[in-house]
């Protein structure tokens, strides 16, 4: 497995501010991958993050709004940008561990947009 | 794309019961099911997987069953703990390195003590 921390825990913010999310992890790792997990629901991924490579984003998310860096092969950020309430949600990092879709979560980032 | 479906959404069990949740998938090129846990507060947390090639998987007092054929697998919890109250998703993906997950609804279990 892999140990996962995601900086802030959680924040307030207001609308039209941009917050930048970051997750570190205790090993080297090729692919990580954003979520969002909005209030009582499942899972959606916002985007793929290669090391080395633009990440990939998912129908309905882009760039301008979620940009994501991935600077090397333990660490990565994703900032969301010009908040509104809409985006109040948890935001999930994962790691791919060992190849073969098997991933581990970070603990999340619970973000409030007032 | 694929498209998973879980059942039921919520649970409550007495503790020692067993409990069972499915799940029903459209991809029939998806070979990976994991199963995830999630506490209150807390990030997602795999408790089980399973492949293609295998029919079952235990560890301990749970288990995973696939029914490749029908497109279905089930996550199954023995002998129920109070600690095992949490929402659970399953998902699943082609199995290859960077295919993306595609979660269920998820399930929320209580068990009574």
């Amino acid at each position: 497995s892999a140990v996962i921390s995601q900086k802030p825990s959680r924040d307030i913010c207001q609308r039209g501010t941009s917050l930048t999310i970051q997750c570190q992890v205790d090993s080297q790792v090729t692919m990580m991958f954003w979520y969002r997990q909005q209030p009582g629901q499942s899972l959606t991924l916002i985007a793929t993050a290669n090391q080395g490579s633009e990440a990939t984003y998912e129908s309905g998310f882009v760039i301008d709004k979620f940009p994501i860096s991935r600077p090397n092969l333990t660490f990565s950020t994703l900032t969301v940008s010009n908040m509104s309430p809409e985006d109040s949600s948890i935001y999930l990092c994962s790691v791919e561990v060992a190849g073969g879709s098997k991933q581990y979560f970070g603990p999340g980032t619970r973000l409030t947009v007032t | 794309g694929e498209n998973v479906e879980q059942h039921p959404s919520t649970l409550s069990v007495q503790e020692g019961d067993s409990a069972v949740i499915k799940c029903t998938y459209s991809d029939s090129a998806s070979n990976y099911f994991p199963w995830y846990k999630q506490e209150l507060g807390k990030g997602p947390q795999l408790i089980i997987d399973i492949r293609s090639n295998v029919g079952e998987k235990k560890d301990q007092r749970i288990a995973v069953t696939l029914n490749k054929t029908a497109k279905h697998f089930s996550l199954h919890i023995t002998e129920t703990q109070p600690e095992d109250s949490a929402v659970y998703f399953c998902a699943a993906s082609m199995g290859s390195s960077g295919d993306k997950l595609t979660f269920g609804t998820g399930t929320r279990l209580a068990v009574r003590p």
